[in-house]
């Protein structure tokens, strides 16, 4: 059982350049988050969706685009890199509100 | 004002000590209350979670919640070197799926 999966793990990117971060579970969660955790400033959330084909905003949203095309993906675009977006991205699943988050391993992303 | 708060630490006792780490919080509508343990490297664990006021006890540790003092705590017991790792709180109004707000995390060191 692979839980939630985060590709890639690590990634290097020069200042206006672009990529996408997949999340993947297995768990058939409803719920599924993008967040960011820098030093000092815990887990930040960028945004997160209800379900399929919805997504929504959460407290740091700027920079960044979602999609959730399927149940099982949520995807998170950077469309032109910023230094400010170096941080260790985490992805999270939720079957059911309240509950337990379920969390990748993260996705270490600099940006020169 | 951030609306939770937790210590940064670093945190660091010899094993078989009792730990206590504590986060405040100031939005009253909070009810649901958790602690995730994160490893190095790694993605952030559910460790125990608390509904509204009270104590609850899980082996070693043991989670308090004061709502009249907005104010939580993660007790851990006869400490252990597997027990080091950034502990955070995070806490939500009850069943509000996107409003789950995660403390800056207390870096712990248990010292053998």
């Amino acid at each position: 059982n692979a839980g939630v999966t985060q590709t890639p793990k690590f990634r290097v990117l020069k200042t206006g350049q672009s990529m996408t971060l997949l999340c993947a579970q297995d768990m058939n969660h409803e719920y599924m988050y993008w967040y960011r955790q820098d030093p000092g400033m815990g887990l930040r959330l960028i945004h997160y969706s209800v379900g399929e084909g919805t997504t929504a905003k959460g407290e740091v949203p700027d920079g960044y685009n979602v999609s959730r095309l399927k149940k099982q993906n949520f995807l998170l675009g950077l469309e032109s890199a910023a230094p400010s977006q170096t941080s260790v991205y985490f992805c999270a699943s939720l079957i059911q509100s309240p509950g337990e988050l379920f969390f990748g391993e993260g996705s270490r992303l600099t940006v020169l | 004002q951030k609306e939770v708060e937790q210590d940064p630490g670093p945190l660091s006792v010899p094993e078989g000590a009792i730990v206590s780490l504590n986060c405040t919080y100031s939005n009253s509508a909070f009810q649901y209350f958790m602690w995730y343990r994160q490893y190095s490297r790694k993605g952030p664990e559910l460790l125990m979670y608390t509904y509204s006021s009270g104590n609850k006890e899980d082996g070693r540790f043991t989670a308090q919640v004061d709502k009249s003092s907005k104010y939580i705590s993660l007790f851990i017991r006869d400490s252990q070197p597997s027990d080091s790792a950034t502990y955070l709180c995070a806490m939500s109004p009850y069943s509000s799926a996107s409003k789950i707000i995660f403390g800056s995390g207390t870096r712990l060191s248990i010292r053998p």
